[in-house]
């Protein structure tokens, strides 16, 4: 079964550094998301992305966050300056259709601790 | 705009105990799908079902069954004969078709606790 993959499955990174996350989604999928999780609370929305461009964003998704899909195949998720309340799990996932009608598929997830 | 509630924050059963997890969700689309999440202890996001608004039927996979009521915009889901391998935080979530949000809307999430 297709899988959406994300690297890395871990991240540690310093205060005021800049990461990003990667994640290769379905290869047939139109549209793209990135979704967090802080630890112990429910998974929030961030940003959707299709046609290379951002089509939906959260108030969350201020500018210290971006998007880019660099070439065909993968999808990334950059903090410009790490803050330590970015300390999440980020989950990437993608879709046939901008609905729910086809599901969304997820990858299993990146964890960034910032210190 | 949408949200999805979860009011339960924990549940602790017993093995072979049935429980049900409640969602209750808020929309103004008439076109929305919903959808059941199960998150293991190492974290990934396991999908459990999609249900879309025209669809009522109740739905049962093996052990697991899902009650989705427009009426009270209720979309319950029971576990019968739980086993220690339930034990997971359950996300409900919702997406709206129309001219509201696609994304997913995820409720806090329920932490089923299964004892041996």
């Amino acid at each position: 079964e297709p899988e959406v993959t994300q690297t890395p499955s871990h991240q540690v990174t310093q205060m005021g550094q800049e990461v990003i996350l990667r994640c290769v989604p379905i290869s047939n999928h139109l549209y793209f998301y990135w979704y967090r999780q802080i630890l112990g609370q429910k998974v929030e929305f961030l940003v959707s992305f299709y046609n290379n461009e951002i089509s939906e964003k959260s108030e969350i998704f201020d500018d210290q966050f971006s998007v880019e899909r660099p070439d065909g195949s993968n999808f990334t998720l950059k903090i410009r300056s790490t803050k330590l309340e970015d300390s999440a799990m980020y989950f990437c996932a993608s879709s046939e259709m901008g609905t729910g009608s086809y599901g969304y598929t997820f990858g299993s997830g990146t964890r960034l601790t910032v210190v | 705009a949408q949200k999805v509630t979860q009011a339960q924050t924990e549940i602790s059963v017993v093995e072979k105990e049935d429980v049900t997890l409640d969602c209750v969700y808020e929309t103004r689309d008439t076109t929305y799908y919903l959808f059941w999440y199960k998150q293991p202890p190492s974290g990934e996001l396991v999908f459990l079902i999609r249900r879309n608004s025209f669809d009522e039927q109740n739905e049962i996979s093996g052990r697991y069954s899902w009650n989705f009521q427009k009426s009270t915009s209720s979309f319950n889901f029971t576990i019968t004969a739980s086993q220690v391998v339930d034990s997971a935080v359950y996300f409900c979530a919702l997406s709206e078709a129309g001219t509201g949000r696609r994304a997913l809307t995820f409720g806090s999430g329920t932490r089923l606790q299964v004892q041996p």
